[in-house]
């Protein structure tokens, strides 16, 4: 059984700029969630998508926006980058709309200069 | 909104003690989950346990739904259990939106 992936692990971009985290979800898991963790605090969650459609949101602006593939694979895009967008990036996996164990990936970290 | 609060917020063991980390949060909930984050920032699936009890090797959880509160036990603590213990819950809200905790800050010196 293959875990949560994610890529890139690091990258470093520039205020302005718009960048393209990407998650494969666990094998057989058709809900992918996406978290933003700043040092030192908790995961936020950011959005949820199931059967290919944005289904739940948090407290984040709209230039964060995701996809979900047909394969369950999804992806996050954040544009115009702020300095406070600085953080690491999950991605989690289940089983479910709204039940079940979430697994989580090792994260992407990016760095906005 | 749901709050999670966990104590203590840091925890320095030697190696060998044993620990119980407490998880509490204000309102019902559907899921309760633990995850021990290690020092790159994965987050590794502990117990998934909206209620009861489970025990998993040196580490066990109990879950008491109904006064709001989780513990997380770790025994026999080893230099490896180093990192920070999340507690994150779920309520009905008909999508998969973990809130977490503050989170544990866990020493096990040698």
């Amino acid at each position: 059984e293959t875990g949560v992936t994610q890529s890139p692990t690091h990258l470093i971009k520039t205020r302005g700029q718009q960048v393209t985290l990407r998650c494969s979800s666990q094998s057989g898991h058709n809900t992918v969630s996406w978290y933003q963790q700043a040092l030192g605090q908790g995961p936020q969650f950011i959005f949820q998508y199931y059967r290919e459609e944005e289904n739940g949101r948090g407290n984040f602006p709209p230039r964060f926006s995701g996809l979900q593939f047909p394969n369950y694979s999804s992806e996050l895009n954040v544009n115009a980058l702020e300095l406070d967008d600085s953080a690491l990036y999950l991605c989690a996996s289940s089983l479910g709309f709204h039940t079940g164990e979430l697994f989580f990936g090792e994260g992407s970290r990016l760095t906005v200069l | 909104g749901i709050q999670v609060e966990q104590s203590p917020p840091d925890l320095i063991l030697q190696e060998g003690a044993n620990s119980t980390l407490r998880c509490n949060f204000s309102d019902s909930v559907n899921n309760l989950q633990w995850f021990h984050q290690n020092p790159w920032g994965q987050l590794i699936n502990l117990f998934y346990i909206p209620s009861g009890t489970k025990q998993n090797g040196r580490l066990s959880a109990t879950t008491v739904a109904t006064e709001r509160y989780s513990l997380l036990y770790i025994s026999s603590s080893q230099t490896t259990d180093s990192g920070v213990y999340f507690c994150a819950v779920r309520m009905n809200t008909g999508f998969q939106k973990l809130v977490f905790g503050t989170g544990t800050r866990l020493l096990v010196s040698p």
